[in-house]
C-alpha cells in the first residue's frame, strides 16, 4: 500500500541554523515526490518536486531535497533558515494517487 | 487531527453536465477552505480560497463562472464544475483551515477524481 510518513510533527531551529525535514514513503515503484509549504491562512506552495533524474533537487527559497531510493526517503534541507521560513511543510507522494504527509511545523528561534 | 471528507471520491460525467463536489470538515470549524486540482503526475495547483460566508478568491487563470465555490458553513464547502468538459478531468482536493487552540491548522480531504467523457 502507498503511504507517506513525516515523523516529526514539530521542529524548532535557531535562525541561521541548518534544517532537515524528514519524509519517508512506501510504494512499489519510484513515485513522484513533492514538498509543499504552507503559511498560516495561505494555500499550499510548491517548493520542489522529483520526477526522475538527478536525485538532488533544487527548489525555491533556498530549499533542496534528496531522493534516496535505498531509504525510501525524500528529505528536505536548507543550509541556513530565516525567520520567514516558519510554516508547515508537507511531503507528498504521487504513485497510484497523491497522498500527503501529516505535515511538520517549523518554528524558528530568534 | 481533524477529519475532512470529500464526496464523491470518484465521479464520471458526460460532457456538458455539471458536477458538485462536497468537502466536509467533520470535527473542525473551518473558517477557510482551499480547493486544489492536480493533473496526472503534476503538482497540486491552488484553485481558490474561500472564507466562510464570503465569496471565494480565485487564483489567476481559474474561471470563477466555471468552478463555483460555496462555503456557507464552517463545516461544508462545495465545488461545482459547470458544463464540464474532458479537459476538466482531474483530481480535486479540498482542505479545511482554521484556528485550533493557539495555532492555525489545515487538514486535507482525500480528493475526488473527476472524469469527463
Amino acid at each position: 500500500a502507498q503511504s507517506v510518513t513525516q515523523p516529526d510533527i514539530h521542529i524548532t531551529v535557531s535562525e541561521g541554523a541548518s534544517l532537515e525535514l524528514r519524509c519517508n514513503y512506501s510504494y512499489g515503484a519510484t513515485p513522484y515526490l513533492f514538498w509543499y509549504v504552507q503559511s498560516p491562512g495561505q494555500g499550499l506552495q510548491l517548493l520542489l518536486k522529483y520526477f526522475s533524474g538527478d536525485t538532488l533537487v533544487q527548489g525555491i527559497k533556498g530549499f533542496e531535497a534528496e531522493f534516496k531510493r535505498s531509504q525510501s526517503s525524500f528529505n528536505l534541507r536548507k543550509p541556513s533558515v530565516h525567520w520567514s521560513d516558519a510554516a508547515e511543510y508537507f511531503c507528498a507522494v504521487d504513485g497510484d494517487k497523491i497522498i500527503f504527509g501529516k505535515g511538520t511545523r517549523l518554528h524558528i528561534l530568534p | 487531527g481533524a477529519v475532512v471528507s470529500q464526496h464523491p471520491s470518484w465521479v464520471i460525467c458526460k460532457s456538458g453536465t455539471s458536477v458538485k463536489i462536497e468537502c466536509r470538515s467533520l470535527d473542525f470549524q473551518a473558517t477557510t477552505m482551499f480547493w486544489y486540482r492536480q493533473f496526472p503526475k503534476q503538482s497540486l495547483m491552488l484553485m481558490a480560497t474561500s472564507n466562510e460566508g464570503s465569496k471565494a478568491t480565485y487564483e489567476q487563470g481559474v474561471e470563477k463562472d466555471k468552478f463555483l465555490i460555496n462555503h456557507a458553513s464552517l463545516t461544508l464547502s462545495t465545488l461545482t464544475v459547470t458544463s464540464a468538459h474532458p479537459e476538466d478531468s482531474s483530481f480535486y482536493i479540498c482542505s479545511a483551515g482554521g484556528a485550533a487552540g493557539d495555532s492555525y491548522e489545515q487538514y486535507f480531504g482525500p480528493g475526488t477524481r473527476l472524469t469527463v467523457t
